[in-house]
């Protein structure tokens, strides 16, 4: 069974960056593909990017490339999502979801708890 | 990119009737060469993350009631919850992976309340 634990709740200005943390157990980051969905208060899941495990390479959604960087320490099983230039906007609950380690199979088996991030001047 | 377009946006039903939501995507996310439809259903309880409920349009995910139950092809689909029962309330989305890489889409949700 694997078990995604995020960090906690964030307060940021605009413009500043934020990074969220989603530590794995029961697997390792390696057995697993990980991606992030984040939701603005009351709306949809907004897919935002995840690990292609055929190519090894991480892909960001349109929207936020350029802005977005996702990266895993497998020494600690930890994959990290970090969001910059932050506007109003980007005030949402950010997931980490993992999916089976093949890339037909994208469906979004396993979520963290989420992590609010606001951001507020 | 693949749009997927969910309804209604909501819906109210008695308990134990049956619920329907529907499901269309602007290109097929149907796979030729495997026959299979790359979409998923989801279910968020409020405060809660969305829980997988069925994948390949009609497979459950393990320990989902069958009660609830996916069908259709190509640009087409439905979640059906065949007898509600008071812990369904939710609001439910459907996702496409066909297009992955480079991107995953979710529906914009359907949210189910007792009538």
């Amino acid at each position: 069974q694997v078990q995604l634990v995020q960090s906690g709740a964030e307060v940021k200005k605009p413009g500043a960056s934020v990074k969220v943390s989603c530590k794995v157990s029961g697997y390792t980051l390696t057995e697993l593909s990980m991606h992030w969905v984040r939701q603005a208060p009351g709306k949809g899941l907004e897919w935002m990017g995840g690990f292609d495990p055929e190519d090894g390479e991480t892909i960001y959604a349109q929207k936020f490339q350029g802005r977005v960087t996702m990266t895993e320490d497998t020494s600690t099983d930890t994959a990290y999502m970090e969001l910059s230039s932050l506007r109003s906007e980007d005030t949402a609950v950010y997931y980490c979801a993992t999916a089976p380690p093949l890339r037909g199979s994208s469906w979004h088996d396993y979520w963290g708890q989420g992590t609010l991030v606001t951001v507020s001047s | 990119d693949i749009v997927m377009t969910q309804s209604p946006d909501s819906l109210a039903v008695s308990l134990g009737e049956r619920a329907t939501i529907n499901c269309k995507s602007s290109q097929s996310v149907l796979y030729s060469s495997n026959n299979k439809n790359y979409l998923a259903w989801y279910q968020q309880k409020p405060g809660q993350p969305p829980k997988l409920l069925i994948y390949w349009a009609s497979t459950r995910e393990s320990g989902v009631p069958d009660r609830f139950s996916g069908s259709g092809s190509g640009t087409d689909f439905t979640l059906t919850i065949s007898s509600l029962q008071a812990e369904d309330v939710a609001v439910y989305y459907c996702q496409q992976y066909n297009n992955w890489p480079p991107e995953l889409t979710f529906g914009g949700g359907t949210k189910v309340e007792i009538k």
